[in-house]
Formats: C-alpha cells, sequence, structure tokens
C-alpha cells in the first residue's frame, strides 16, 4: 500500500540557518508524483512542487531546493537561508495509479523558524 | 495561481444547526475535493468528485453530503451540526477538462466551530 512518512514532527531553527524536511515515500506503481505543500498559519494550502517519478532531477526554485531520490524513495525539501515567514506546516504527498491519482499525505512537519 | 473560494473563512453555530460550505472554481477543473482537517494536522479526505453528477465518499466518514450539479460549485452540508464537526475544511480542485495533471490547488479553508 502507499504511504508517505514524514518523521520530523516538528523541526525549530533560528533564522538564516539552512533546514532540510524528509519525506519518505512508497508505492508499488512506477509511474507516481510526489508534491510539497505549505500549510502557514493562515491555514490555506500552498502547492509548492510537482514531481514525476521520471524525473530525479533536482528542483531549484530561489530558496527552496528538492531531492528526489528514487534509490531511497525519498523527496526531501531543503530551505536555504530561513526566514521567519517560511514558518508553516510543510505536508509531502504522494499520487499514483494504486490510489487513482488521489492524494496520499504525509503528516507534516511543523518548521519554527526563529528571529 | 488558483481560482478557488470558499466561503464562510469562519463559522460559529449551534448544535443541531444545518450548515452549507461552499467551494467554488473559476478553473474548469473537473475534479473536486472537500479535506477535514484539524489545525495544522494531518489532512483527510471526506468526499470527491470526478464532475457533474459525480460524488464520491473518501477514506474518513464523514455525516456530511456533498453535490456536483455545476462544474465550478461543490458545497458540503452538515443536516445537523455537533461539536464533533468542529474542525477545518478545505476545498481543493484539480484537472481542466482534456487536461492531465493532478495537481491540487487548495481553497482558503473554513473553520467550522460547533458549540
Amino acid at each position: 500500500a502507499q504511504k508517505v512518512t514524514q518523521a520530523q514532527t516538528e523541526i525549530s531553527v533560528v533564522e538564516k540557518e539552512d533546514v532540510t524536511l524528509d519525506c519518505v515515500y512508497e508505492t508499488r506503481d512506477t509511474t507516481y508524483y510526489l508534491f510539497w505543500y505549505k500549510q502557514p498559519p493562515s491555514g490555506e494550502l500552498v502547492f509548492l512542487i510537482r514531481r514525476n517519478s521520471f524525473d530525479e532531477q533536482n528542483e531549484i526554485s530561489g530558496r527552496y531546493s528538492w531531492n528526489f531520490q528514487k534509490s531511497t524513495s525519498s523527496f526531501n525539501f531543503t530551505i536555504t537561508a530561513s526566514q521567519v515567514v517560511d514558518s508553516a506546516v510543510y505536508f509531502c504527498a504522494l499520487s499514483d495509479m494504486d490510489s487513482n491519482y488521489q492524494l496520499i499525505w504525509g503528516a507534516g512537519t511543523k518548521l519554527i523558524i526563529k528571529p | 495561481e488558483a481560482d478557488i473560494y470558499q466561503t464562510p473563512r469562519y463559522l460559529v453555530i449551534g448544535t443541531g444547526k444545518k450548515i452549507t460550505l461552499e467551494c467554488s472554481q473559476t478553473m474548469g477543473h473537473d475534479k473536486m475535493y472537500w479535506y477535514q482537517q484539524d489545525p495544522g494536522m494531518e489532512l483527510h479526505l471526506i468526499h470527491y468528485s470526478y464532475g457533474v453528477n459525480s460524488t464520491e465518499k473518501g477514506d474518513l466518514s464523514s455525516e456530511s453530503t456533498v453535490s456536483r450539479i455545476r462544474t465550478e460549485h461543490f458545497p458540503l452540508t452538515l443536516e445537523s451540526a455537533r461539536p464533533s464537526h468542529t474542525s477545518q475544511y478545505l476545498c481543493a480542485s484539480s484537472v481542466p477538462r482534456g487536461g492531465r495533471t493532478d495537481t491540487q490547488y487548495f481553497g482558503p479553508g473554513t473553520r467550522l466551530t460547533v458549540l
């Protein structure tokens, strides 16, 4: 069965530090998609990135970067030079054929950036 | 940028009242979803729809009902609200007509409190 594990329940760092949020997934399908969403204290879920299983190229967007490694079934998210505005709960999710392309969600990692 | 709207944003209501949470999207997306989430916690899918006149129950059993009479509109109704229904309700949509992406875009959410 599909599963997404975000082992870090909460991470607290001081502003300007780099921080990595871990995401490990399980799926039997060879075609699948991985996602990261951000949920700030206001509550809305903001889409950050979607990656398909055939594209292992790492992605960088400003201070955000994603490291997709099929060999370890991981899709980790790194924030460089963190800022207070990065404080949020971050969710990793998986969709595949088995799930009929519904999202399988991780439990989320609460990131606290202290000034 | 997603155009998906939810009203009301906040609702405090007494036990036994009937309520309808509204969700509309202007992106022409076929699929729509309702999630229930306690603040910062895991998301639970309660209803989804593939298109007009299609409604399905999600993984989490819910006493709510939904309807999909128009592509852009996916309201959720609680016939008799109870304190156990207190939560945040998030609406999402994905897949433009004829498209393939399953990236879900979320509305701002409705925070429901039942006294």
